[in-house]
């Protein structure tokens, strides 16, 4: 079935540091989204994509729609301790189906 | 802010037993969704549901799992008969009708279930 194939699986870094994660798929997405979430919660939207090329900040976060449409990344500048969590790329597939699937997450931990 | 909301926020059931799992989806959105996750795992997509209808499902959401808007409030997940490997946080989510945000998905906060 349709996969997304999320990396790296975790990640430790120093408080501070910049962060990158991406997504790739062979299938082609019309929309790719970025979700983070913490223990216990529902994920939570970070920032949505919706044309190739296309490039979104939302404060110290950066994602970009890759120009295949194949693929996504994230970063995140100068981590902080609340950064900490589980983010999660998704995506709406070319054929519109009315589901949004999901990568296996990156956790992120933020060592001292 | 609007949200989504669920409830209860925990279940425990024996395996056999009919569990109800009930949502409360923001108030102007007309897609609405369910998904779980067993613990570590990656999120999963069940079923979405618009106008009234399942408008798809996974190869997951088999005969044991049914949805329902029992009014103009309420979305509800069944699932008839649970068994040890339905155990997991299971998420509602809804999004606005809007062109370029109905595949924005918000999600609720979750149920765990636990079937023992």
């Amino acid at each position: 079935g349709q996969q997304l194939n999320q990396s790296p699986q975790s990640m430790f870094i120093q408080e501070g540091e910049d962060v990158s994660m991406n997504c790739t798929s062979s299938s082609i997405f019309n929309t790719w989204l970025w979700y983070k979430q913490d223990p216990g919660e529902g994920p939570v939207l970070l920032i949505a994509l919706y044309k190739a090329g296309e490039l979104t900040s939302n404060g110290r976060l950066t994602a970009q729609f890759g120009i295949t449409r194949k693929d996504s990344f994230l970063n995140i500048s100068a981590s902080i301790p609340s950064d900490v969590g589980i983010y999660f790329c998704a995506g709406q597939l070319e054929n519109r189906d009315d589901k949004i699937i999901f990568g296996k997450g990156t956790r992120l931990h933020i060592l001292p | 802010e609007p949200e989504v909301t669920q409830t209860p926020s925990h279940q425990v059931t024996q395996m056999g037993q009919e569990v109800i799992l009930r949502c409360v989806p923001i108030s102007n959105h007309l897609y609405f969704y369910w998904y779980r996750q067993i613990l570590g795992q990656k999120v999963e997509f069940l079923v979405s549901f618009y106008n009234n209808e399942i408008s798809e499902k996974s190869e997951i959401f088999d005969d044991q799992f049914s949805v329902e808007r029992p009014d103009g409030s309420n979305f509800t997940l069944k699932i008839r008969s649970t068994k040890l490997e339905d155990s997991a946080m299971y998420f509602c989510a809804s999004s606005d009708p809007d062109t370029h945000t109905n595949e924005k998905l918000f999600f609720g906060s979750g149920t765990q279930l636990s079937v023992l």
